[in-house]
């Protein structure tokens, strides 16, 4: 079955420490890929997308990700968190026309200020 | 702008039980989803509703019904409720599903 991984369940940085937060996939035909970022108590808010083009996505609040189709991977980059980055971080993946969004098990993020 | 608005965000209910959670939007998309939100297995789709009229299974539908009202409303009823189904339950819409979701803020559902 199709499915998305994040093999990071949990995550520990310092401020103004890098991130790359892993998500891989498992599908072979045409894909979208999104992160999403819970807050805590909040609910899921979109960071960024990849519909089709360049692999480099830009998102919000300085956040990237990067599509390498070769390697099935839509990771997740920051060059600084900050203490406010602290959330639950969720990767989806959408495949050819489907209406459905298949979600990754998430990955929580803990910034020590 | 409202967004995606789910009634009520808190709720108690003794086994076998009944319930109806309500969503709506106000953005004129076209599909409605709910998911359910558990520790460590991410969101797992239940039901969607890719056009007003339609409805579909999702991942785990046992024991949930829905209704697509109107285009702008999604209701997802528990018949008899069960503790398994203790969960955070959030809507979603979207215009296309390539551009991603729009979630509601969830509801807190807790079977005893």
């Amino acid at each position: 079955a199709q499915s998305v991984s994040q093999h990071n369940h949990h995550v520990i940085l310092s401020e103004a420490a890098s991130l790359e937060l892993g998500c891989n996939y498992s599908y072979g035909g045409t894909v979208n890929l999104f992160w999403y970022v819970q807050y805590p108590g909040q609910h899921l808010q979109l960071l960024l997308k990849y519909f089709s083009g360049d692999p480099l996505v830009k998102g919000i609040k300085g956040f990237e990700a990067e599509f390498i189709k070769s390697k099935f991977s839509f990771n997740l980059r920051k060059p600084s968190v900050q203490w406010s980055d602290t959330a639950e971080y969720f990767c989806a993946l959408r495949m050819d026309s489907s209406y459905k969004l298949i979600f990754g098990s998430g990955t929580r993020l803990l910034v020590r200020p | 702008n409202a967004g995606v608005t789910q009634t009520p965000k808190f709720q108690v209910l003794k086994t076998g039980q009944s319930m109806t959670l309500q969503c709506a939007q106000d953005m004129n998309h076209n599909s409605m989803y709910w998911y359910r939100q558990d520790p460590g297995m991410g969101l797992r789709l239940i039901y969607y509703s890719a056009s007003e009229g339609t409805t579909d299974k999702g991942e785990v539908p046992n024991g949930y019904n829905v209704s697509r009202l109107n285009k702008r409303e999604f209701s997802l009823r528990l018949e008899s409720a069960a503790p398994s189904q203790t969960s955070v339950y959030f809507c979603a819409s979207s215009e296309a599903p390539a551009y991603g979701y729009t979630f509601g803020s969830g509801t807190r559902l807790t079977v005893v």
